[in-house]
């Protein structure tokens, strides 16, 4: 069974103060690993997605690198509106033909200005 | 271009009623998903269509969960008897093809309070 574990379940940063967000995973054959940002009440917004080793991704103060164990989204200078709960989700080898995401609990980053 | 639409954005319901949940997805995509999400919780994966048949419906907590997307666009998740236990808020997301590993887009929610 597929498994992710997010770390730390909540964040508080000042703005400007950089840090990493992890997401560990146990996955049969990983086909992917996705980082998707949640605003409260409202549905994922997808953010990246990694598929193998030694990938790395960036987007504005955003980026994800991902290792055979987990992946880290680091945040560079974060800004308030930084502000939301990241998800990390993992693809496998799908059973039957279906690729179903496990995703984790995530992370709750506040940016105080 | 448009997003994955849901409707509607709130629902309040007794216990015992039936509900329908709508889902839009966006033009193209051929895999839709619904997921129930509680607070504090990642996405909870419910049921899987490709095109108009339910190509993984292994997530339906009971026979009283029920999906449909008979023209292979939009879908609607069907609550039969609602209990308590099912006040969350449900997700759908759609991606380009469900054979392979691609990113999910997802709708707004909709937030389902069982009285």
């Amino acid at each position: 069974e597929d498994q992710v574990t997010q770390s730390p379940e909540a964040l508080r940063l000042q703005e400007g103060e950089s840090s990493s967000l992890n997401c560990s995973y146990t996955v049969s054959g990983l086909r992917g690993l996705f980082w998707y940002r949640q605003d409260p009440g409202k549905g994922p917004e997808f953010l990246f997605t990694l598929y193998s080793a030694g990938e790395e991704k960036e987007k504005e103060r955003l980026k994800a690198t991902l290792t055979k164990k987990e992946s880290f989204l680091h945040i560079t200078a974060p800004k308030p509106e930084d502000s939301a709960t990241y998800l990390c989700a993992v693809q496998g080898d799908p059973s039957g033909g279906s690729y179903i995401p496990t995703f984790g609990r995530g992370t709750s980053l506040i940016v105080h200005p | 271009g448009a997003g994955v639409s849901q409707t509607p954005s709130n629902k309040v319901t007794e216990k015992g009623k039936y509900v329908e949940l709508r889902c839009d997805p966006i033009s193209g995509h051929t895999a839709l998903y619904w997921y129930r999400q509680s607070l504090g919780q990642g996405p909870e994966f419910l049921i899987y269509f490709q095109g108009t048949g339910a190509a993984d419906d292994s997530g339906l907590p009971n026979d009283r969960f029920f999906a449909v997307r008979p023209e292979g666009s939009v879908s609607t998740l069907k609550i039969q008897r609602t209990e308590r236990g099912d006040s969350a808020m449900y997700l759908c997301a759609s991606s380009l093809r469900g054979g392979a590993p691609y990113e999910q887009y997802f709708g707004p929610g909709t937030r389902l309070t069982v009285t």
